[in-house]
């Protein structure tokens, strides 16, 4: 079956540009997350969605940063503003079950490469 | 100190070598550790899951935790070279949250 998606692949922004990039889960599941990976970093959580309440977003790094899923299913992360240290690679993964309940295998997107210049 | 530390090599061997990835981590609330593999331009993908200590094997892979030096493990026997890529260990506090990844260990593995 199909997996996540994510577009754009790749992003090029000039520094103070709006950006927005988005997530398609796997259909049925419930949890989403974000997560920002820069380079030769492991993956930073950034937010967290059950269905299209965003219940944790402890780990976006300014007020520059916003995630939405309105419907519970597509998500789209924007970035106002956009600065260097933003030029990351930002993942998506999504989770059949809520977030505590039972481990579960959170499975990844691509990516979206965001290069700010 | 960060909650998870990696050496993040890089680490090369010659097809059929033990490899041996190691993770150690601060948090001694941590009950899940898990092993994702992420092969380059790609999304992380999951390899091995482990709860609480032990060793938990898969075909040529073995995961190992030992909660009491906080210290985790990944052995890859014969390795191929298919096996090059990003190993990062996540461990978690709880089922199903939010992942904190190690900074991913480098392997190369030739031919």
């Amino acid at each position: 079956g199909a997996g996540v998606s994510q577009s754009p692949r790749y992003k090029v922004a000039k520094r103070g540009q709006d950006v927005a990039l988005r997530c398609d889960p796997i259909s049925g599941h419930v949890s989403l997350f974000w997560y920002q990976q820069a380079l030769g970093q492991g993956p930073e959580f950034l937010t967290y969605f059950q269905n299209e309440a965003q219940l944790d977003k402890s780990g976006l790094p300014s007020d520059r940063f916003f995630a939405e899923r309105p419907e519970g299913s597509v998500s789209t992360l924007k970035i106002q503003r956009t600065q260097q240290e933003d030029s990351a690679v930002y993942l998506c993964a999504s989770s059949l079950v809520v977030w505590g309940a039972v481990q579960e295998t959170q499975y990844f997107g691509p990516g979206t490469r965001l290069l700010v210049l | 100190q960060k909650e998870v530390e990696q050496d993040p090599g890089p680490l090369s061997v010659p097809e059929g070598a033990i490899v041996s990835l190691n993770c150690t981590y601060s948090n001694s609330a941590f009950q899940y550790f898990m092993w994702y593999r992420q092969y380059s331009r790609k999304g992380p993908e999951l390899l091995m899951y482990t709860y609480s200590s032990g060793n938990k094997e898969d075909g040529r892979f073995t995961a190992q935790v030992d909660k009491s030096s906080k210290y985790i493990s990944l052995f890859i026997r014969d390795s191929q070279p298919s096996d090059s890529a990003t190993y990062l260990c996540a461990p978690s506090r709880q089922a199903g949250t939010a992942l904190i990844f190690g900074k991913g260990t480098t392997l190369s593995v030739s031919s």
